[in-house]
């Protein structure tokens, strides 16, 4: 079945660094990839999205790429911010009838001030 | 708030007994899943409804869980004879189902504490 991997598990940087996350996914088939921002208590919330005919897609500060010929895709933020201290999850799906999510186990970021 | 209700957001129960938990999907969204957290992990899929037929569910959807959603509106989530095992975050997300609208939205969870 589907299964997809991130890492890393957990990442800190410095307040206006950059942070990337990165994940695999092992169906070809996969043809949606979401990324969720899960602050502590709360409910994932859909910060950006990509389809498999996108190479890469950009929303102000946040954007993610995908290499499907790797099956690989990343997001990218610039300038972190304190705010931006979540745990991020990746997941794929192969969209159609059903359209189910297979998470990642998630990155914990700490954008230290 | 347009969004995803859950209720309840928490419930702690003893081993053995039954609860339910009931998910309001967002407006007009036809699709509605339910997924299951536990800490430091994603969330893992269970149940998919379209309006209200159930159309797919999780191998980790034992016996003891089912799901509905009677009028294709709200859902309600049970699990009989609880578990220890069963402790989790049970998260509802809804999707409009358009032809390429993907996109999922979570409701806030019902965290539950099996004793």
């Amino acid at each position: 079945g589907e299964n997809v991997e991130q890492h890393p598990s957990t990442l800190s940087v410095q307040e206006g660094d950059s942070a990337v996350i990165k994940c695999t996914y092992s169906d070809s088939a996969s043809n949606y990839f979401p990324w969720y921002k899960q602050e502590l208590g709360k409910r994932p919330q859909l910060i950006i999205d990509i389809r498999s005919n996108v190479g890469e897609k950009k929303d102000q500060r946040i954007a993610v790429t995908l290499n499907k010929t790797a099956k690989h895709f990343s997001l990218h933020i610039t300038e972190t911010q304190p705010e931006d201290s979540a745990v991020y999850f990746c997941a794929a799906s192969m969209g159609g009838a059903t359209n189910k999510l297979i998470f990642g186990t998630g990155t914990l970021l700490a954008v230290q001030p | 708030d347009t969004g995803v209700s859950q209720d309840p957001r928490h419930k702690i129960t003893k081993r053995g007994q039954n609860v339910t938990f009931r998910c309001d999907p967002i407006s007009e969204h036809n699709r509605l899943y339910w997924y299951r957290q536990t800490l430091g992990q994603g969330p893992e899929f269970l149940t998919y409804f379209q309006n209200e037929a159930q159309l797919e569910k999780s191998r980790l959807l034992s016996d003891r869980f089912s799901a509905e959603r009677p009028k294709g509106s709200f859902s309600t989530l049970e699990i009989q004879r609880t578990e220890q095992g069963d402790s989790a975050m049970y998260l509802c997300a809804s999707s409009l189902g358009l032809a390429g609208a993907y996109e999922q939205y979570f409701g806030p969870g019902t965290r539950l504490t099996v004793t």
